[in-house]
């Protein structure tokens, strides 16, 4: 284990549902990231909180609304989905947001029907 | 255009053969380049992380190589094992605190 955890593992949700991802993170890093993994596809980097503030929104539709309330949790609340948000969702720490190295955590496997 | 492309998308090689993996960027200025392998249905574990004075830095059989000015790298695995199937993700770090990924390479060894 790389000391990020993510709950749940597996979510399937329709598409008025309202759901929340969490991460945890046993590393005492000050960083966490979101990242939406596609298959075939980058990862795309898609929240940065850096000491509990938000450092970077990549342009990301307001149905995903993160919350950080300390450095070790970190949420991705889900609302009004769409299919194409299906995707596998990935937890990252880091001591720093420069160029220090991130501990992912397994994902979240999120299907919307 | 990604500014990290990885070659080939996917690999499947026999067990105990060696094997490379390409990484070519646009990242500009760079600062390093990081493999990460990627098991199904986990997240990312860092192999190695190369600056730009590097070459050459080995973790076990894997190897991975850069070439700064051609803004090329590779990773070479030797005497491939079962359990070295999984995605390789080549990622670029610039010095302004960005890094890209590299859609990876599906490598698959079979016995």
């Amino acid at each position: 284990e790389t000391g990020v955890t993510q709950t749940p593992r597996h979510l399937v949700m329709g598409m008025t549902n309202k759901k929340s991802l969490k991460c945890e993170q046993h590393l005492g890093h000050n960083a966490m990231y979101w990242y939406k993994q596609s298959a075939k596809k980058p990862l795309e980097l898609m929240f940065v909180y850096n000491f509990k503030e938000q450092t970077e929104n990549n342009s990301v539709p307001s149905r995903f609304s993160p919350e950080c309330p300390n450095s070790s949790h970190l949420f991705l609340h889900l609302h009004t989905l769409q299919p194409e948000d299906s995707a596998l969702y990935l937890c990252a720490s880091s001591q720093g947001t420069s160029t220090y190295e991130q501990f992912f955590g397994p994902g979240t496997r999120l299907t919307v029907l | 255009k990604n500014q990290v492309e990885q070659s080939p998308q996917s690999l499947i090689i026999l067990e105990g053969k060696n094997c490379t993996l390409q990484c070519n960027y646009t990242v500009s200025p760079f600062s390093n380049l990081r493999w990460y392998k990627q098991d199904t249905g986990r997240g990312p574990v860092s192999l190695t992380i190369m600056t730009f004075s590097e070459n050459t830095k080995s973790n076990g059989r894997y190897t991975a190589t850069l070439d700064a000015d051609t803004k090329q790298s590779s990773l070479h695995i030797t005497a491939s094992q079962l359990s070295d199937s999984a995605s390789y993700i080549c990622v670029v770090s610039a010095k302004r605190n960005d890094m890209r990924f590299g859609a990876g390479t599906r490598l698959t060894v079979k016995p």
